[in-house]
């Protein structure tokens, strides 16, 4: 496609229900990253795929949180047992990888979560 | 680990003054970027410094890295209403993934 993008735009669930958050990166994108950004604050990193390589993990906030990335492309965040906190706007974002920390990151649009 | 701080948080000008955001990191950076968010919107990318004192310009966008390569800064001359948003800055983590500072949201009043 031409973008990032994810689905759903919006999601509300309750409290204790799992929710997956899925992105479609632009294509020919190796990387792939997860980010949460609460009311009015900035971007949290979550969680980074690279290729086959095996994922950074290390922003995931809880093992509540777990994401997976099938084929090299699309990708799926999982909230289990949501909590009001998990509240937020979840941004998904790709690269070409050319070096750590190097790339520019397209970002697609969002999900805004919101557990009630 | 490495931590990016921006200041202002918020700033409120008149249509037509000028602003600045300023990031600081607390370790040397290879490289900082910088990001606007428009109210609503998602991160979009505006431009990479990588050189010690580098300077760059997009127009009214003045964009400055820091000799000793740890702090950065953007410099809006004449803001206009389409200005508004929040501005990020972001340096490489000790991974691949970027390290965002809190941003700086501009508020642009006609």
């Amino acid at each position: 496609g031409a973008g990032v993008s994810q689905s759903p735009s919006n999601k509300v669930t309750e409290k204790g229900k799992d929710v997956e958050l899925r992105c479609d990166p632009i294509s020919g994108h190796t990387a792939l990253y997860w980010y949460r950004q609460s009311l009015g604050q900035g971007l949290e990193f979550l969680i980074y795929f690279q290729g086959n390589s095996a994922p950074d993990k290390s922003g995931l906030p809880s093992d509540r949180f777990s994401a997976e990335r099938t084929g090299g492309s699309v990708s799926t965040l999982t909230i289990q047992r949501t909590q009001q906190e998990d509240s937020a706007v979840y941004l998904c974002a790709s690269s070409f990888q050319r070096g750590a920390g190097t790339d520019t990151q397209y970002f697609g649009p969002g999900t805004r979560l919101t557990v009630l | 680990g490495q931590q990016v701080m921006q200041i202002p948080q918020y700033q409120h000008v008149q249509e037509g003054e000028d602003f600045t955001t300023y990031c600081n990191s607390s370790t040397t950076l290879s490289n900082i970027q910088w990001y606007k968010q428009r109210p609503g919107g998602h991160p979009v990318f505006l431009i990479q410094l990588v050189k010690s004192g580098e300077v760059k310009k997009q127009k009214r966008l003045t964009f400055q890295f820091g000799e000793a390569k740890k702090n950065s800064s953007l410099h809006i001359t004449a803001t206009q209403t389409t200005d508004v948003g929040t501005y990020f800055c972001a340096g490489p983590d000790s991974g691949y993934a970027l390290n965002f500072g809190k941003g700086t949201s501009l508020l642009v009043t006609p």
